[in-house]
């Protein structure tokens, strides 16, 4: 899986639009972008996904570069609870049917302000 | 729906005991995981199972080894532990069929070993 680089830390103030990006510049044509969370001493949560065209589901939205090499992950109204580790994975599309790991790196750890 | 259960929550070891960490998960996913996080670190792939009656070694699996016990529940055992094997361990599910792959973690087992 191709590597990932994301800020260590972010700030937010709550009720507004949390932004985070990622870089993933080696990301190959059949690699998807995953974004996960994990809230303080919980396993990591699934956020969204996507390959190419900017995705939106109930959590979040994702904004995913013409090229590519970079995506933004976006939180449109910021609570308290937001408050996580926010990880960007890049994967392959299709496992063949088997499983295949996670790679997770250090993250960006979004703090929420009141 | 329980998802995916972790026992113990806790727990603590002298180096060289052995112990088993206990995976189950209700969703009827055919793909099981273990990763074990490090303070301040992402998530490392120990094992997985593609299916019942099949594991892989993923990214540390050395002083570890895994039992798919049936399609519900995956085993993980630490057969001398060591103090570099203190660390919280999440076990994790997904159907390799649906077209995300999204994975659904446990809570955790937080293990030290003096």
């Amino acid at each position: 899986d191709a590597k990932t680089t994301q800020p260590p830390s972010m700030d937010c103030a709550e009720g507004r639009a949390a932004n985070l990006p990622c870089n993933h510049s080696t990301i190959s044509g059949n690699e998807y972008v995953y974004w996960y969370r994990q809230i303080h001493s919980q396993g990591p949560q699934y956020i969204i996904h996507g390959l190419k065209n900017n995705e939106t589901n109930e959590m979040a939205s994702l904004i995913i570069t013409e090229d590519r090499k970079s995506s933004t992950l976006i939180l449109p109204h910021a609570t308290l609870r937001d408050t996580a580790v926010y990880y960007c994975i890049v994967r392959v599309a299709d496992s063949g049917g088997g499983a295949d790991g996670l790679t997770f790196g250090k993250g960006t750890h979004l703090i929420i302000q009141p | 729906n329980a998802g995916v259960t972790q026992t113990p929550k806790f727990q603590v070891l002298k180096t060289g005991q052995s112990m088993t960490l206990q995976c189950a998960q209700d969703m009827n996913h055919n793909s099981m995981y273990w990763y074990r996080q490090d303070p301040g670190m992402g998530l490392r792939l120990i094992y997985y199972s593609a299916s019942e009656g099949t594991t892989d070694k993923g990214e540390v699996p050395n002083g570890y080894n895994v039992s798919r016990l049936n399609k519900r529940e995956f085993s993980l055992r630490l057969e001398s532990a060591a103090p570099s094997q203190t660390s919280v361990y999440f076990c994790a599910s997904s159907d390799s069929r649906d077209r995300g792959r999204e994975q659904y973690f446990g809570p955790g087992t937080r293990l030290t070993v003096t």
